[in-house]
């Protein structure tokens, strides 16, 4: 069975700090990583795509892939409150990502 | 459209009746997929569309669970015999092909009394 782990959390760090979320996938085949944002109530929505080892950067937001160790990652630099939801990571092989639970994300003043 | 709507956002039914959930993909995304989403757990699958067929219904839960896309747009999950079980937040989502990431609609929250 195709298992996408995440830390539940909460994650707790103050404004302007670096948050770190991590995530481990068991399928060795899976090709294309996801990470999501989703707000309190709301949908999920995309924020970063990797499909090749090493770093992908898009403004505050850095993706990390690593496919020997099964291990992805997202860093969001400069921290703001508004950055505070759960974020869903999602791994896949041809075209169905498995999604974890996701890590929720407080980011406090 | 310029997004994925769903509608209705919210359904309440009684235990056994049977509901339909409609899904609007962004106007020319050829993928779309069905989720359902249970508080604190992240989006389990149900189905996948490549245009009109279903190319992957793996997800589906037992024969309750239905879902069409006639004409390579518009979707709709059908579920027969609602159970309480059944109740979640259902979520479609839509790619321009396969393999991408996906833009979600807003969801369908199903309450099954």
């Amino acid at each position: 069975q195709k298992e996408v782990e995440q830390n539940s959390g909460p994650l707790s760090v103050p404004e302007g700090a670096i948050a770190s979320l991590n995530c481990t996938y068991s399928d060795r085949g899976s090709q294309s990583f996801f990470w999501y944002r989703q707000y309190s109530g709301k949908s999920p929505e995309l924020i970063m795509s990797i499909y090749s080892n090493g770093d992908k950067e898009d403004g505050r937001f850095t993706a990390q892939l690593n496919k020997a160790s099964q291990y992805v990652s997202l860093l969001i630099r400069d921290s703001q409150p508004s950055d505070s939801a759960t974020y869903l990571c999602a791994a896949g092989g041809s075209y169905i990502p498995t999604f974890g639970r996701g890590t929720s994300l407080i980011v406090h003043p | 459209g310029a997004g994925v709507s769903q509608t209705p956002s919210n359904k309440v039914t009684e235990k056994g009746k049977y509901v339909e959930l409609r899904c609007d993909p962004i106007s020319g995304h050829t993928a779309l997929y069905w989720y359902r989403q249970s508080l604190g757990q992240g989006p389990e699958f149900l189905i996948y569309f490549q245009g009109t067929g279903a190319a992957d219904d793996s997800g589906l839960p037992n024969d309750r669970f239905f879902a069409v896309r006639p004409e390579g747009s518009v979707s709709t999950l059908k579920i027969q015999r609602t159970e309480r079980g059944d109740s979640a937040v259902y979520l479609c989502a839509s790619s321009l092909t396969e393999g991408q990431g996906y833009t979600f609609g807003s969801g369908t929250r199903l309450t099954v009394v």
